[in-house]
């Protein structure tokens, strides 16, 4: 069984500021791949960013980064330079890659709040 | 532009109506769709797998006979909320399925009141 943890049901930032947002996890996978998306209050879910598991260098896209740290079983999204437009759920998600599972499994949200 | 396209994007009817929920990939094809359930202010709880040309995988604690599921073709896989009560009243959403290293896509959702 897999699970993913986020432990900041909230958070604000300063525009213009980075912001990390936690996501530990729990697999006993060997293989797997690492998301985050993004839910504004419209409701759609937006890709942001992916991390597989064998994958060395810590993913970018844009301001957004993932701090894989595998060790630890952590993998934070940074955001940097937020904008207004960034307020919105952020979720953390996983899946097996050596499974016949294809389903994501989602952690409980961080809602992040950018202030002017 | 998307790539997963789900219809209608907010349903209200009266109870004990049937309500069916369109997800369409757009430009390629998912042999594998899922559908999600998300309460307010809560997290996406997976409902089902949708295989092509096969029954759904149901996850443990959703009814089967409450949420029908259809994936006739490689581009279509239908949700249908068979005698909805208000307690059904909920966001869905889907996503499809495009391979090991793509992201899954996702539809806009489709939020369901029953009165």
């Amino acid at each position: 069984a897999q699970k993913i943890t986020q432990t900041q049901p909230g958070m604000f930032v300063q525009e213009k500021e980075a912001v990390t947002l936690d996501c530990t996890y729990d697999t006993s996978d060997q293989s797997y791949g690492l998301f985050w998306y993004k839910q504004p209050s419209s409701g759609e879910m937006i890709f942001l960013i992916y991390q597989g598991s064998y994958d060395e260098q810590n993913a970018t896209e844009g301001r957004y980064s993932l701090n894989f740290q595998k060790a630890r079983k952590s993998a934070n999204l940074v955001i940097s330079a937020s904008q207004l437009g960034d307020s919105a759920m952020y979720f953390c998600a996983m899946r097996p890659m050596d499974t016949g599972r294809r389903a994501l499994t989602f952690g409980s949200g961080t809602r992040l709040q950018v202030q002017p | 532009g998307a790539v997963v396209s789900q219809h209608p994007s907010w349903v209200i009817c009266k109870s004990g109506t049937s309500v069916k929920i369109e997800c369409r990939s757009l430009d390629f094809q998912a042999t594998t769709m899922f559908w999600y359930r998300q309460f307010p202010k809560q997290s996406l709880m997976l409902m089902a797998t949708s295989n092509e040309g096969s029954k759904a995988t149901y996850e443990q604690g959703v009814e089967k006979d409450k949420f029908l599921i259809n994936h006739a073709s490689l581009t279509l896989s239908t949700l249908t909320v068979t005698s909805a009560h208000p307690e059904d009243s909920s966001f869905y959403i889907c996503s499809a399925y495009r391979g090991d290293n793509q992201p899954q896509h996702f539809g806009d959702g489709t939020r369901l009141s029953i009165l």
